[in-house]
C-alpha cells in the first residue's frame, strides 16, 4: 500500500507568514496528489488537486508542488481564517486511496 | 448547486448494523464516482471504498474488505454505505464525497455534510 507521510504534524505562525507543509509517499504516485482544508466540525475542502492546480474559488494564496514521491503545500501570508487541518492524499487507480496524517495549522 | 445530503446521526449498540444514505443532487448523478471515507473522533481521514452509480461498480480499501458494504441507486440518486456487527472502534464521523472525474488524481470535490455513527452498549 502506498503511505503518505505529512511532516510537521502541527505548526504555529503568526499572521503574514508563510507556511509549508511536506507530504512523503513511499513509492512513485505520478501527480495524483491532493490536499484539503478541514476546518473543526466541517467536512474537508478540496483546495489542489493534480499536485498544483488550485480549485475554482480557493484564494491563491495556496498553492501546491512536487513530484514523484515528495510534495509541497504552501500558504503564502497566512490568514486567520487558515486556522484548520491540512491533509494530502493519493489516488492510484481506484485501487488504493490514502490520506496523510494531516497538519495542524494555528496562529501564534 | 451541487451538493451531497447525508442521512442523520445514529447510535447503535455494539453487533448491531447500519445504513447510511447519501443523495446527490444539482449534477449527473450517475457520471461520477462516489465515495465513501470515516474519520475517528480527534484522527486522521480513512478511505473506505467508491462506487460507479451508473453500473454500481464498487471498489474497497484493502484494510477494510469485507466489513463495508457500498451500494448506490440510479434511480434516486443515492449512494449507501453499510456497516455490519458494529463494533465501538466504528464510532466515527461517516462522509461521502463526489469523486472529480475532471482531475487525474479523482480528488473529491464535493462532500456530504457528515454522518455521526456512535457504537456503544
Amino acid at each position: 500500500d502506498i503511505q503518505l507521510t505529512q511532516s510537521p504534524s502541527s505548526l504555529s505562525a503568526s499572521v503574514g507568514d508563510r507556511v509549508t507543509i511536506s507530504c512523503q509517499a513511499n513509492q512513485y504516485i505520478k501527480n495524483y496528489l491532493n490536499w484539503y482544508q478541514q476546518k473543526p466540525g466541517k467536512a474537508p475542502r478540496l483546495l489542489i488537486y493534480d499536485v498544483s492546480n488550485l480549485k475554482t474559488g480557493v484564494p491563491s494564496r495556496f498553492s501546491g508542488s512536487g513530484s514523484g514521491t515528495d510534495f509541497t503545500f504552501t500558504i503564502n501570508n497566512l490568514q486567520p481564517e487558515d486556522i484548520a487541518t491540512y491533509y494530502c492524499q493519493q489516488y492510484d487507480d481506484r485501487l488504493s486511496l490514502t490520506f496523510g496524517g494531516g497538519t495542524k495549522v494555528e496562529i501564534k | 448547486e451541487v451538493q451531497l445530503v447525508q442521512s442523520g446521526a445514529e447510535v447503535k449498540k455494539p453487533g448491531e448494523s447500519l445504513k447510511i444514505s447519501c443523495i446527490g443532487s444539482g449534477y449527473s448523478f450517475s457520471r461520477y464516482w462516489i465515495g465513501w471515507l470515516r474519520q475517528r473522533p480527534g484522527k486522521g481521514l480513512e478511505w473506505l471504498g467508491i462506487i460507479w452509480p451508473g453500473d454500481s461498480e464498487t471498489r474497497y480499501s484493502p484494510s477494510l474488505q469485507g466489513q463495508v458494504s457500498i451500494s448506490a441507486d440510479k434511480s434516486l440518486s443515492a449512494a449507501y454505505v453499510q456497516l455490519n456487527s458494529l463494533k465501538a472502534s466504528d464510532t466515527a464521523m461517516y462522509y461521502c464525497a463526489r469523486q472529480d472525474s475532471g482531475t487525474y488524481s479523482g480528488a473529491f470535490d464535493i462532500w456530504g455534510q457528515g454522518t455521526m455513527v456512535t457504537v456503544s452498549s
